[in-house]
């Protein structure tokens, strides 16, 4: 089945630096990379997505990679901010079938102001 | 919108008592899972339903685990009876087939079973 790592599992950057967390997946049938974002005492919350028809994928802050042949892809936040202190998560997951995810351990990011 | 709606946020029980959690779907949605937090093991999935059906139960942990969708935008996932190693934070998510499989998650219930 499918496997996913993440790394790293901490992270500290100082306020404004960039941030990257990168994720492997096993499984090459996977074609959908969700980021999620969990703040303290709450739900995971969506931030970008990537389908494997596509390399890159930005949203302001924030960016997507995607390397389908090395099976890895990794989350971007630049000009970090303190408010992006937070647990992140990567899964993958298929647009078709079971339609289950199988998330990443978790990166915990802490941005020094 | 309301996203999913998840009750009871918090909850303390005695070892042995029934637990029952609740959750209420994103409107228009048609696929809904259980998911289980921990430190040890992160983010697991327990249960999956498609168009109220039970499609994947196999992340579910022991019998006395339960999930039902007794209707179309509504589930409940029962735990009896519960001991101390239950205690997690449930999430529910839900997502609607054809949307391009993003899920979307509750803000969760936590548990603590004392």
């Amino acid at each position: 089945g499918e496997n996913v790592e993440q790394h790293p599992s901490t992270l500290s950057v100082q306020e404004g630096d960039s941030a990257v967390i990168k994720c492997t997946y096993s499984d090459s049938a996977s074609n959908y990379f969700p980021w999620y974002k969990q703040e303290l005492g709450k739900g995971p919350q969506l931030i970008i997505d990537i389908r494997s028809n596509v390399g890159e994928k930005k949203d302001q802050r924030i960016a997507v990679t995607l390397n389908k042949t090395a099976k890895h892809f990794s989350l971007h936040i630049t000009e970090t901010q303190p408010e992006d202190s937070a647990v992140y998560f990567c899964a993958a997951s298929m647009t078709s079938g079971t339609y289950k995810y199988i998330f990443g351990t978790g990166t915990r990011l802490k941005v020094l102001a | 919108d309301a996203g999913v709606i998840q009750s009871p946020r918090h909850e303390v029980t005695e070892m042995g008592q029934e637990v029952t959690l609740r959750c209420k779907l994103i409107s228009g949605h048609n696929s809904l899972f259980w998911y289980r937090q921990t430190m040890m093991r992160g983010l697991e999935l327990l249960i999956y339903f498609n168009n109220n059906v039970p499609i994947d139960d196999s992340g579910m942990p022991e019998d006395r685990f339960s999930a039902k969708m007794p209707n179309a935008s509504f589930s409940t996932l029962k735990i009896q009876p519960s001991e101390p190693r239950d205690s997690a934070v449930y999430f529910c998510a839900s997502s609607r087939t054809g949307s391009g499989n993003t899920i979307y998650f509750g803000e969760g219930s936590w548990l603590t079973v004392v």
